[in-house]
């Protein structure tokens, strides 16, 4: 099993650029999640999928889009890509089991905004 | 106020040392409590639950005071490998009604020979 992977590994964009992260999954779980992480902040979520279908909100959204194409796949789009989103970019999934709330990670992408 | 909050460190200690992480949360909604650990430009991985009870995995113990809203990971005979950034995570249900995680910023330690 491959677990969480993620596509590209780096990217380098120029302000107003769009691009899409990709990220797929094949441990068949219901939860997908996308993440940025910054200099002295923890992982913040931008959105999530709780399962097929299903899209919502996390703690900062503003600036991306996402589309869960089906249960092993969660892309994330910035349509216009701003220096502020200059960032490490981290997709997980979630086993629930035992009622332990277990994310696996991605290896990330790393993306630089000019 | 950040909904979790850790010492950043760093935390430089001997090979065999024992060192403690603390951690506090703000929300007392938080339902779940996680140590997740991170080495350097990879991803999070999940270190071991915590519970009231307080529980040990090996050489790692953590304990969680609901009361305080606080949470700690020990490490005894600290190891080489235990080089890592350890973060203290929580569990809650959020606005939409979704139970989510909130990471701390994380806690970076170095073992050194």
């Amino acid at each position: 099993n491959a677990g969480v992977t993620q596509t590209p590994k780096f990217q380098v964009l120029k302000t107003g650029q769009s691009m899409t992260l990709q990220c797929a999954q094949d441990m068949n779980h219901n939860s997908m999640y996308w993440y940025r992480q910054d200099p002295g902040m923890g992982l913040r979520l931008i959105y999530y999928s709780a399962s097929e279908g299903t899209t919502d909100k996390g703690e900062v959204p503003n600036g991306y889009n996402v589309s869960r194409l089906n249960k092993r796949e969660f892309s994330l789009r910035l349509e216009s890509a701003a220096p502020s989103q200059t960032s490490v970019y981290f997709c997980a999934s979630r086993r629930l089991a035992g009622g332990v709330n277990e994310q696996f990670f991605g290896p990330g992408t790393r993306l630089t905004v000019l | 106020r950040k909904e979790v909050e850790q010492d950043p460190g760093p935390f430089n200690v001997p090979e065999g040392a024992t060192v403690a992480f603390n951690c506090t949360y703000s929300n007392s909604a938080s339902q779940s409590f996680f140590w997740y650990r991170q080495d350097c430009r990879k991803e999070p991985k999940l270190l071991m639950s915590v519970y009231s009870s307080g529980n040990e995995d090996g050489r790692f113990t953590a304990q969680l005071n609901r009361a305080s809203q606080y949470i700690s990971l020990l490490i005894r005979d600290s190891k080489l490998s235990d080089s890592a950034t350890y973060l203290c995570v929580v569990e809650r249900d959020d606005q939409t009604g979704a139970n989510n995680l909130f990471f701390g910023t994380g806690t970076r330690l170095t073992v050194i020979p």
